[in-house]
């Protein structure tokens, strides 16, 4: 089944810096990548994803990168702001095409006013 | 997106008890998950949920210790029985939605087994 890895485990940046969190995964069939945000008290929320077939992705200051020939995928967070402090964790499928997920670690990123 | 509602939102335990978590969601779903997530760990599947059929188990998670229900297409339970210190987590559900793997989670139930 397939295994993910998830560094660093806690990141600080200064405000307004970028932040990156990289994620290994060992299935080469896997084909969809979620990032998943909790903050204190709440459950994960889905922040964005992206699917093998295209090899990066944007929403406004989220971005997620794929490199499927090194099999990792990596958030970036541009402009880092006070609510951006949160646990990250990243998430392949337990088996491909199913519902199912394995989380990564998490990263707790804590962004210094 | 699915909004999915969990009672308890926490509770303390006494060791040897039993506890039952209920998942309600405001859609009809196929499949339901049961995660935990340990202090300070990552999330772990426990089981699916399938309406209509029985719930199928992750690899150290049992059917005796963690028994699920799922009466309908909107609701399910998840039952810790027998708990110890070492069940205490956050338990969370989560309902996929669509053919593309998008899971919501409710905000999680965190019981304290003393």
């Amino acid at each position: 089944g397939e295994n993910v890895e998830q560094h660093p485990s806690t990141l600080s940046v200064q405000e307004g810096d970028s932040a990156v969190i990289k994620c290994t995964y060992s299935d080469s069939a896997s084909n969809y990548f979620p990032w998943y945000k909790q903050e204190l008290g709440k459950g994960p929320q889905l922040i964005i994803d992206i699917r093998s077939n295209v090899g990066e992705k944007k929403d406004q200051r989220i971005a997620v990168t794929l490199n499927k020939t090194a099999k990792h995928f990596s958030l970036h967070i541009t402009e880092t702001q006070p609510e951006d402090s949160a646990v990250y964790f990243c998430a392949a499928p337990i088996i491909q095409g199913a519902q199912k997920l394995v989380f990564g670690q998490g990263t707790r990123l804590t962004i210094n006013p | 997106s699915a909004v999915i509602s969990q009672k308890p939102s926490r509770d303390i335990c006494q060791r040897g008890t039993s506890l039952t978590i209920q998942c309600q969601v405001d859609s009809q779903v196929t499949m339901m998950f049961w995660y935990r997530q340990q202090p300070g760990q990552s999330l772990t599947l426990i089981a699916t949920a399938n309406q209509g059929s029985e719930a199928t188990y992750e690899s150290g998670f049992v059917i005796d210790k963690f028994p699920i229900s799922r009466p309908n297409l909107t609701f399910s339970t998840l039952t810790v029985s027998n708990m110890s210190p070492e069940d205490s987590s956050i338990y969370l559900c989560s309902v996929g939605q669509g053919a593309l793997n998008v899971l919501t989670f409710g905000a999680g139930s965190r019981l304290t087994v003393l």
